[in-house]
């Protein structure tokens, strides 16, 4: 079955634009998890949807927010874009949130290079 | 999430077992441990999970020490296609799909 989804895989923007990303998740799959990785600092959580439901957040300004649609694709956003926010974005997909079981296993997308001039 | 700490790279020939230490002593006891690993230029790759008993599936081995302050992933037979950013990782598994991610070991498999 086809995998996770981004859209779009390459963007430049500006300082002060506002950008927003797509992720189509695993068919069937609820969660929805973004990711900022950098070379500075690593792979970090943004946020996780699940049910149109923000279930966590991470350590990220209010420019960063997203939503999920009825059919689990989501959205991300960031508005007044700074110098700092070029990295790649990655988006998870899993069947349920939490758990113990295979069924929690996360599966990332390719991710959006973002660059900001 | 409890802290982990990992080598930050290793080199291993191809064809040998590659054997990837991770600390996690401050692990508690509803802490389970992950493994995911990122090839160049793609998302990660979930490979395996265990709460304290050894696990083993298509892609490696977990083995998880008695105290579980500590674990190894094991490749058995590496391949250059296994060439990776390996990440361990703690968490509570109840609590969502946040991913808490360190620097990882940066896995060279060499011909």
């Amino acid at each position: 079955k086809a995998g996770v989804t981004q859209t779009p895989r390459y963007l430049i923007k500006t300082r002060g634009q506002q950008v927003t990303l797509s992720c189509s998740p695993i068919s069937g799959h609820r969660s929805v998890s973004w990711y900022q990785q950098t070379p500075g600092q690593g792979l970090q959580f943004l946020f996780e949807y699940f049910s149109e439901t923000q279930r966590n957040k991470g350590n990220f300004p209010g420019r960063f927010s997203g939503r999920q649609f009825s059919n689990s694709r989501s959205e991300m956003n960031v508005s007044t874009l700074e110098l700092g926010d070029s990295a790649l974005y990655l988006c998870a997909s899993s069947l349920v949130s939490g758990g113990i079981s295979s069924y929690n296993e996360q599966f990332f997308g390719p991710g959006t290079r973002l660059t900001v001039l | 999430d409890a802290k982990t700490t990992q080598p930050t790279s290793m080199d291993c020939a191809e064809g040998r077992a590659a054997n990837l230490p991770c600390n996690h002593s401050t692990i508690s006891g509803n802490e389970y441990v992950y493994w995911y690993r990122q090839i160049h230029s793609q998302g990660p790759q979930y490979i395996i999970h265990g709460l304290k008993n050894n696990e083993t599936n298509e892609m490696a081995s977990l083995i998880i020490t008695e105290d579980r302050k500590s674990s190894t992933l094991i490749l058995p037979h590496a391949t250059l296609r296994d060439t990776a950013v390996y990440y361990c990782i703690v968490r509570v598994a109840m609590a969502g799909n946040m991913l808490t991610f360190g620097g990882g070991t940066r896995l060279m498999v060499k011909p």
